[in-house]
């Protein structure tokens, strides 16, 4: 079974500066999360999809970031514009080929590490 | 408020020794408890889980993790550590009501050294 894909790996960009990132689930997983792990931090959820809607986007500081799933697969995670405080590693995953449930693990990405300089 | 808390930055022990990895949780109602390992560059990797039942919990990579509902705790471990389980672990918790419901809440993890 394919694991869940991101890309780019890395990417360093300038302060002000737009960038995106590419997330394809494992196949047939309803639930995709966008998590951002910044240095000596666990990571922490930005936005959560169920099939192509939004469930939880509480956390993403929606005047820069943005994140679509078009069709219910894959995603991208949008920063316009980037700040240095965005440096981290942003991280996919996806889950529940049953659908959601409270007791399914989630599987994650290699994740993107970006640098805002 | 849902947290989780890894009160060890760092744990090291011998290889052979026996391991365990702290883990304490907040949450409202039933408590969906996991943990991920983290190697460098690469994503989390899923080890195990409680959901309900059994309180000694068996995973991946011969890890198991003891669920203690009265002392709110949900501690990793391994009978005999190898070199090869240094690593980032994590505990993690799932939201169990309200407008967060389903939301995985991470602890700050624990870099745990094996040494030969």
């Amino acid at each position: 079974e394919a694991g869940v894909a991101q890309s780019p790996r890395y990417k360093i960009i300038e302060k002000r500066q737009s960038v995106a990132f590419w997330c394809n689930p494992i196949s047939g997983h309803a639930t995709l999360y966008w998590y951002q792990q910044i240095l000596g931090q666990g990571p922490k959820l930005l936005i959560q999809f169920q099939n192509n809607g939004v469930v939880d986007d509480s956390q993403l500081p929606k005047d820069r970031f943005s994140a679509e799933r078009l069709k219910g697969v894959d995603s991208t995670l949008k920063i316009q514009p980037a700040k240095l405080e965005d440096s981290a590693v942003y991280l996919c995953a996806s889950s529940g080929d049953r659908g959601f449930t409270m007791n399914t693990e989630a599987f994650f990405g290699q994740g993107t590490r970006l640098t805002v300089v | 408020a849902q947290s989780v808390a890894q009160p060890e930055d760092q744990v090291k022990v011998a290889e052979g020794n026996p391991l365990t990895v702290k883990c304490t949780y907040s949450v409202s109602g039933n408590p969906y408890l996991f943990w991920y390992v983290q190697y460098p560059n690469r994503g989390l990797q899923f080890l195990l889980k409680y959901i309900t039942g059994d309180n000694l919990v068996k995973g991946s990579y011969g890890f198991e993790a003891e669920f203690n509902k009265s002392q709110t705790s949900f501690h990793l471990k391994k009978p005999s550590a190898l070199v090869s389980d240094s690593a980032l672990y994590f505990c993690a918790v799932r939201d169990g009501r309200g407008s967060t419901l389903g939301r995985l809440y991470f602890g700050r993890g624990t870099q745990l050294t094996v040494w030969p």
